[in-house]
């Protein structure tokens, strides 16, 4: 079975701060994952993802993802917070093997950045 | 996601009543998906079509129907709403020929049921 783990419903951090959102994941095979954001009244919007290669991968807005195999995560970064960082984060995750190529969601977790 | 649009927005309606909502994207692609967003659940997915022939049932299909009426349009009928059918909805869509399968979403459409 594959699933997404979002272990923190909520993350608060101060501006300038380093943040960091949790993601496990579980599949068959390998995976391919993606991080989404969704700031209010809005839909979800593509961050970055991982398909194979370097385990660090870099996407939009300044934020940053690290793959790591032999504890199944794929945690969100980004350095230094910003105000406007705050929406809901998403964690996605398909098994690469399969042909059918639907994506599994986490819960989400709302990330608040105070000025 | 401007290429994928979603209608209506908002839609307040009673228990018993017939809803379609509509989806409909101008990015090419071959894949589409109906999602709903509960808070706390995270997505899960309604059902999703890979060519207008092709029709499959998601996770929580029951209670849903949907109609690929061509490869632009994508539309999701509750055929008789109750309420724990209170939702945003989402639908999206992937190009078939990235294997990738990342997935472009529309803004939603918030769903109450009275």
């Amino acid at each position: 079975a594959q699933s997404v783990a979002q272990p923190e419903d909520q993350v608060n951090v101060a501006e300038g701060n380093p943040l960091t959102v949790k993601c496990t994941y579980s599949v068959s095979g390998n995976p391919y994952l993606f991080w989404y954001v969704q700031y209010p009244n809005r839909g979800l919007q593509f961050l970055l993802k991982y398909i194979t290669g370097d385990n660090l991968v870099k996407g939009s807005y300044g934020f940053e993802a690290e793959f790591n195999k032999s504890q199944t995560s794929f945690h969100l970064k980004k350095p230094s917070a910003l105000v406007s960082d705050s929406a809901l984060y998403f964690c996605a995750v398909r098994d690469r093997g399969s042909t059918l190529g639907r994506l599994y969601f986490g819960r989400g977790t709302q990330l608040t950045v105070w000025p | 996601d401007a290429d994928v649009t979603q209608t209506p927005r908002n839609r307040i309606t009673k228990t018993g009543k017939r809803i379609m909502l509509e989806c409909s994207q101008t990015k090419g692609h071959d894949r589409m998906y109906w999602y709903r967003q509960d808070p706390g659940l995270g997505l899960r997915l309604i059902y999703y079509s890979f060519d207008v022939k092709d029709i499959n049932k998601g996770e929580i299909s029951d209670g849903y129907s949907v109609s690929r009426q061509a490869q632009a349009k994508f539309s999701l009928s509750l055929e008789s709403a109750i309420p724990n059918q209170t939702a945003l909805y989402f639908c999206a869509t992937s190009d078939l020929a990235s294997s990738y399968n990342e997935q472009f979403f529309g803004p939603g459409t918030r769903l109450t049921v009275l």
